[in-house]
């Protein structure tokens, strides 16, 4: 059975804190990505890393970074959390191609930022 | 990625077949329609896709017509878990850099 997890599902943290959000896929594949997601605002694509070291801005890289140092770890890293980065974060991987099944999600983390 | 239109909401009663329909009349050649649902609190969840032939896997039956403009996703026998919100997309497979982007999709309420 495929496999997406989050280090947590809920997370409070305080404004000017710095948050890391782990993702970890046990599927071998290439492609992860991150959103959030707000109501009204649908899912927002936030980075992706098609490999190991390669990372790529999505709409919305401000405030945050990525790293992704093996093929089944892709973190989020909030530098200085901020009130409007509360949201759910989700995190997805996929394999490249075209004939491929969709994007495997992860259970997200609802953030706070108080 | 083409624009897809679901109809807002319906609702199925618990055992009974569901059939949600898609409609995607700018769907390119090379486009995939691909199927998720999120139910409430939870990550979105990879259903089903097909380009042009039926498809049928352990969570449903998707049925793309002829020219290829609507489908239809079939929940053979739907339980109460199955209450989610469904989202149709077309797209061009999963090639890196290929984000997601859900439209409103139908909610689905299944009754007891």
């Amino acid at each position: 059975d495929v496999k997406v997890t989050q280090s947590s599902r809920y997370l409070v943290k305080r404004t000017g804190e710095k948050v890391f959000l782990e993702c970890v896929q046990d599927m071998d594949h290439e492609n992860m990505f991150w959103y959030r997601q707000d109501p009204g605002l649908g899912l927002r694509l936030i980075y992706f890393s098609y490999d190991v070291k390669m990372k790529e801005k999505g709409d919305i890289p401000e405030g945050y970074s990525v790293s992704r140092e093996k093929k089944e770890r892709f973190s989020l890293i909030l530098e200085s959390a901020s009130t409007n980065q509360t949201s759910m974060y989700l995190c997805a991987s996929t394999s490249p191609g075209t004939d491929v099944p969709g994007q495997y999600f992860g259970p997200g983390t609802r953030l706070t930022v108080t | 990625d083409a624009k897809t239109t679901q109809p807002p909401s319906m609702d199925c009663a618990e055992g009974r077949a569901a059939n949600l329909p898609c409609n995607h009349s700018t769907i390119s050649g090379n486009e995939y329609v691909y199927w998720y649902r999120q139910i409430h609190s939870q990550g979105p969840q990879y259903i089903i896709h097909g380009l042009k032939n039926n498809e049928t896997n352990e969570m449903a039956s998707l049925i793309i017509t002829e020219d290829r403009k609507s489908s239809t996703l079939i929940l053979p026998h739907a339980t109460l878990r199955d209450t989610a919100v469904y989202y149709c997309i077309v797209r061009v497979g999963s090639a890196a850099g290929n984000k997601l982007t859900f439209g409103g999709g139908t909610r689905v309420l299944v009754k007891p």
